[in-house]
């Protein structure tokens, strides 16, 4: 998702629906990317990661797909609940020291 | 068993004041970091720390100076404060500067009125 405006883009999908937020990332020579889950009033949260050479990686309920041609990055989350409702970024690593340089964020919000 | 604490959690100040955030890490790790989000959640690095070194420092007002008194320790002090800098200061931490996670505290949000 891009950041638009003042707002987050938002996702709002029914409970227990699958969920799949996307991201564009900015530097081809990234070699690492995580997804993170930031509640309301808490810090960010490890999801899922992956490395530049791999084009998949699953977790639990999350899959994480990676496409370096176009640059794309998304995270899949199956059978959404309400604990899912979160804003959910994607980060790249983007030099030396473990830098990570985060996407603009997307708001999940499920629906009962 | 916190892994990342901050303090304050809140912290409401003057224009001009200076103040400081703490940050400690129980988890063992190396590398330590300060990032600020705004008020759109865009959380972007400010510096990060390997075994007490200065290994990241972005593009901050020299008003930011972090301390890091040991490798368990990262702490942020401002001078002079802005109201641009009122925002949401995240400490995080992580093992090395390889591939790998960045465990996040929980964030101190700073009013500067």
């Amino acid at each position: 998702g891009e950041s638009v405006g003042l707002h987050l883009p938002t996702l709002s999908v029914q409970e227990g629906d699958n969920s799949i937020i996307n991201c564009a990332y900015s530097n081809s020579a990234s070699d690492y990317f995580i997804w993170y889950k930031q509640e309301s009033g808490k810090g960010p949260q490890f999801i899922i990661d992956i490395r530049s050479n791999m084009d998949k990686r699953q977790g639990q309920r999350v899959t994480v797909l990676l496409n370096k041609t176009v640059k794309h990055l998304s995270l899949q989350i199956a059978a959404t609940q309400p604990g899912d409702s979160a804003v959910y970024f994607c980060a790249e690593r983007t030099g030396g020291g473990n830098k990570l340089t985060f996407g603009t964020g997307t708001q999940l919000k499920v629906e009962l | 068993d916190t892994a990342v604490s901050q303090t304050p959690k809140y912290l409401v100040t003057q224009m001009g004041n200076d103040k400081s955030i703490k940050c400690e890490q129980n988890l063992g790790h190396d590398t330590m970091y300060w990032y600020k989000q705004d008020s759109k959640k865009f959380l972007k690095i400010m510096f990060s720390y390997n075994n007490k070194e200065l290994i990241i420092n972005e593009t901050v007002p020299n008003r930011f100076s972090p301390k890091s008194p040991d490798k368990a320790h990262l702490n942020l002090h401002i001078n002079s404060l802005e109201l641009g800098d009122s925002a949401v200061y995240f400490c995080a931490s992580s093992q090395g500067q390889s591939l790998g996670e960045q465990y996040f505290g929980p964030g101190t949000r700073l009013t500067v009125t």
